[in-house]
């Protein structure tokens, strides 16, 4: 079976650093989404990784290793607004986007 | 549109009764998906079109469930007999194309109960 796997819930510190990891089992690799999902509302795209190595983007960033079916979700300077879901996304070799259920991060002053 | 719409963005049904939810794409967007989310968890994949085909099915739950995209551009997700248990979010999102770098946008969502 295909399976995403991520921690359920986090908790972080304003202004400090946190990594959310994912990993993945799926049948072929296509590509690996990072998404943001404020409760209430729809996801939001943050990164695609498809290469291994770091992908930087402001204060995200997002890590690949294909060997090794891992990736995380690096998120620097916390801030309050930053406290959402982050759900992660692998696009098998049918073309479909597997989803993980998402990790809840709760960012506290 | 600037973004993909849905509608209604809520409805409330009495078990037995038929619903149409209705996806509006980024205009251009090639390829529509439906999932349903339930609260703390990811999408979960129903169907998704190519255009007006649809590219595969192999995610809804039963055959009370079906999908139609007939001129390639708005999508309708018909649950006919609803039952209570498929009260949830069901959620509309488009790409560019299907295949490889595929970011999906998604829709606000319809919030479905059903009594």
């Amino acid at each position: 079976g295909q399976n995403i796997d991520q921690p359920t819930e986090m908790t972080a510190t304003e202004g400090a650093i946190v990594q959310i990891n994912c990993t993945y089992q799926t049948s072929g690799f296509n590509g690996l989404f990072w998404y943001q999902q404020h409760a209430g509302e729809a996801p939001t795209f943050l990164s695609y990784n498809v290469l291994d190595g770091l992908e930087e983007k402001g204060r995200f960033s997002s890590f690949l290793s294909r060997s090794k079916g891992y990736s995380y979700l690096l998120l620097k300077e916390l801030q309050m607004k930053d406290s959402a879901s982050y759900l992660c996304a692998v696009i098998d070799s049918n073309y479909q986007l597997i989803w993980g259920a998402g990790t809840k991060l709760i960012i506290k002053p | 549109g600037a973004g993909v719409s849905q509608s209604p963005r809520y409805k409330v049904t009495k078990r037995g009764q038929d619903v149409a939810l209705r996806c509006d794409p980024i205009s251009g967007h090639v390829s529509l998906y439906w999932y349903r989310q339930a609260l703390g968890q990811g999408p979960e994949f129903l169907t998704y079109f190519n255009y007006e085909a649809q590219q595969d099915k192999s995610g809804l739950p039963n055959d009370r469930f079906s999908a139609e995209r007939p001129e390639g551009s708005i999508s309708t997700l018909t649950i006919q007999r609803t039952e209570q248990r498929d009260s949830a979010m069901y959620r509309c999102a488009s790409s560019l194309a299907g295949e490889g770098y595929n970011e999906q946008f998604f829709g606000p969502g319809t919030r479905l109960t059903v009594l």
